[in-house]
């Protein structure tokens, strides 16, 4: 089983629909749990950022953890084409002292005006 | 706002030479990190580095890698002899006061080994 796993793709919407990216994780230490967004030829760019579970909301962003399941998502209220992008779920766990992110495989995203 | 800042954008490079790619992390950050994403797969941990000293390292950051940081500013990534496969986006990241903060990327060089 892979260590973090999320559905690449492609996902298209139309402008103004509700986006629900997500992953799944097998290590149940994990305990810090970020998005980034990617546009192309750029680096990941950090959204969201969420110790533990829960929820944490930002503008039209939304991201929850699931640690029961081990699965987290992220919503995107009312999208704009400027979403289009490559989005990414990263994680890592306590006692990781040297900072190491595991990624999942990313999920393209398209919104089309 | 400030942000992370990589050298070259672009480096082509024949195999079994040498190459430094640069990075200048935000300022008052003290951790650093190197990661890369070979094409069409996911971003994978190279190594951290925290007070002079290597934190963390994957088995991809075998002997032929190696990270210093020269000055104040700068953080390096050195692969001495550089394979085919070595060809990647090379992204450097900071992260604030301890290893578990959010880490922030630069864009990132595109190594091209010929």
């Amino acid at each position: 089983q892979k260590e973090v796993e999320q559905d690449p793709g492609p996902l298209s919407v139309p402008e103004g629909a509700i986006v629900s990216l997500n992953c799944t994780y097998s290590n149940s230490a994990f305990q810090y749990f970020m998005w980034y967004r990617q546009y192309s030829r750029k680096g990941p760019e950090l959204l969201m950022y969420t110790y533990s579970s829960g929820n944490k909301e930002d503008g039209r962003f939304t991201a929850q953890v699931d640690k029961s399941s081990k699965y987290i998502s992220l919503f995107i209220r009312d999208s704009q084409p400027s979403d289009s992008a490559t989005y990414l779920c990263a994680m890592s766990g306590p006692g990781n002292q040297g900072g190491k992110l595991i990624f999942g495989q990313g999920t393209e995203l398209s919104v089309k005006p | 706002e400030p942000e992370v800042t990589q050298t070259p954008s672009h480096q082509v490079t024949q195999m079994g030479q040498e190459v430094i790619l640069r990075c200048v992390p935000i300022s008052n950050h003290l951790y650093f990190y190197w990661y890369r994403q070979i094409l069409g797969q996911k971003v994978e941990f190279l190594v951290s580095f925290y007070n002079n000293e290597i934190s963390e390292k994957s088995e991809i950051f075998d002997d032929q890698f190696s990270v210093e940081r020269p000055d104040g500013s700068n953080f390096t990534l050195k692969i001495r002899s550089t394979k085919l496969e070595d060809s990647a986006m090379y992204f450097c990241a900071s992260s604030e006061g301890s290893p578990n903060q959010p880490q922030h990327f630069g864009d990132g060089t595109r190594l091209s080994i010929l």
